[in-house]
């Protein structure tokens, strides 16, 4: 398995902070098939970042993503109170496909 | 609008069967992947599994392969887990999400709100 592993596991900011996730692969990830997720407690998970670096439909330009090979980042570049949450990345290369065990960003 | 809507919450015992839903509207439900992910309590995400809903195409995380089982119906615009047997360590919510499109290679950009399992005794 491509095996996933997130950093830091939580994230302590204040609002308008910068926030820097890193998620590195134990494999490659091909072709950018790097995805990373935001869930917050009682909702589904939603997805920010596709192919490593392009913004699913109605995310805010704030989130960004970046990497490829084995490191990948996801950055918010000025955090706002709706951000605090738990992100996930996520591989679609390989099989089975796998996720990061996510980082917690909360609120300092 | 594009939506997944998930069967509702279950408490089973052990040994129990389970059937859970998911059911996809807003979209063609035949050109897209569904996949299912679990979360346990307090835990991350796990991928379980996906299926093809126009062939039934079906790939399985070793993890989950043979501890159950990924179906769909086309003409209803459904998928399904199911369980034969059930075990306390199934206890967690479990997600439907739709894949970003029809290639083998998607993340998921359509997700259910979630069906809550418990099983105990």
């Amino acid at each position: 398995d491509n095996v996933l592993t997130q950093s830091p596991g939580t994230l302590s900011l204040s609002p308008g902070e910068r926030a820097t996730l890193s998620c590195r692969a134990s494999q490659s990830v091909s072709s950018f098939y790097l995805a990373w997720y935001q869930h917050k407690p009682g909702q589904a998970p939603r997805l920010l970042i596709y192919g490593a670096f392009a913004r699913a439909t109605g995310i805010p330009d704030r989130f960004s993503g970046s990497g490829s090979g084995t490191d990948f980042t996801l950055t918010i570049s000025s955090l706002e109170p709706e951000d605090f949450a738990v992100y996930y990345c996520h591989q679609y290369d390989t099989s089975p496909r796998t996720f990061g065990q996510g980082t917690k960003v909360e609120i300092k | 609008e594009v939506q997944l809507v998930q069967s509702g919450a279950e408490v089973k015992k052990p040994g129990e069967s389970l059937k859970i839903s998911c059911k996809g509207s807003g979209y063609k439900s035949t050109s897209y992947w569904i996949g299912w992910v679990r979360q346990m309590p307090g835990k991350g995400l796990e991928w379980m599994g996906i299926i093809y809903p126009d062939d039934s195409h079906t790939r399985y995380s070793p993890s989950f392969q043979g501890q159950v089982t990924i179906s769909a119906d086309k003409a209803i615009s459904s998928a399904y887990l199911q369980w034969s047997s059930l075990k306390a360590s199934d206890t967690a919510m479990y997600y439907c999400a739709r894949g970003t499109s029809g290639s083998y290679h998607h993340a998921f950009d359509i997700w259910g709100q979630g069906t809550m399992v418990t099983v105990s005794s």
